[in-house]
């Protein structure tokens, strides 16, 4: 079973310039997260969508980020316009019932997005 | 205020011996979970073990446990016969509730193991 995927792994740009970030979760999967890990920190939560539905985005920036998951599958996070501040690392994950259910409602991690703002 | 402490920044192990990584948390919600994540230099977060604040006994998963202690709130992870390889950065992190999906996650504490 392929895990979470993300793209690109890493990604420079410079301040003003607009980025994506692309997540395919774990097939069935319902729930998708984005989580924002600066270095040496733990990650802290974007958004939190179930399904297509953005359940969760207290925290996202949006002035200038912003998210979608159009069909309730993968998702894309979007920097417009990037800050020097941006740069971290970008983290996606997804679990199954939104941690409900008999499952321990772990969430399965992609590799991350490391962004460079300069 | 802080959900989730750990408050060691960084520990040192021998290789083959115990380690204990500290966290506690916060919360008034009765229904909660506890999780422990190990994060390697690739990045990738690996999923540990898992506690659930109902959960009579100390939840295991091969050579990890966790010393679930309610009262006191803390779910410290312990490491047995550590290995080169568990060195990484390790999250502690808490899901509150029955409603939300959402892990809250600690600082981390970085593990080095020694041959």
């Amino acid at each position: 079973e392929a895990g979470v995927v993300q793209s690109p792994r890493y990604k420079i740009i410079e301040k003003k310039q607009p980025v994506a970030f692309w997540c395919n979760p774990i097939s069935g999967h319902n729930t998708l997260y984005w989580y924002l890990q600066n270095l040496g920190q733990g990650p802290e939560l974007l958004i939190r969508y179930e399904n297509e539905e953005a359940v969760d985005d207290s925290q996202l920036p949006k002035d200038r980020f912003s998210a979608e998951r159009l069909k309730g599958v993968d998702s894309t996070l979007k920097i417009q316009p990037a800050e020097l501040g941006d740069s971290a690392v970008y983290l996606c994950a997804s679990s199954l019932d939104g941690g409900l259910g008999l499952n321990t409602g772990e969430l399965f991690f992609g590799e991350g997005s490391r962004l460079t703002v300069l | 205020a802080q959900k989730i402490t750990q408050t060691q920044p960084g520990m040192f192990v021998q290789e083959k011996e115990a380690v204990t990584l500290d966290c506690t948390y916060d919360t008034s919600d009765p229904s909660y979970g506890l999780f422990w994540y190990k994060q390697p230099s690739s990045g990738e977060m690996i999923f540990l073990i898992y506690q659930g604040s109902y959960d009579q006994q100390n939840a295991t998963e091969g050579r990890y446990s966790l010393n679930f202690q309610k009262a006191r709130k803390s779910a410290n992870l312990v490491i047995s016969a550590s290995q080169l390889g568990d060195s990484a950065m390790y999250f502690c992190a808490m899901r509150e509730g029955s409603n939300t999906g959402k892990l809250i996650f600690g600082q981390g504490t970085t593990l080095q193991v020694k041959p």
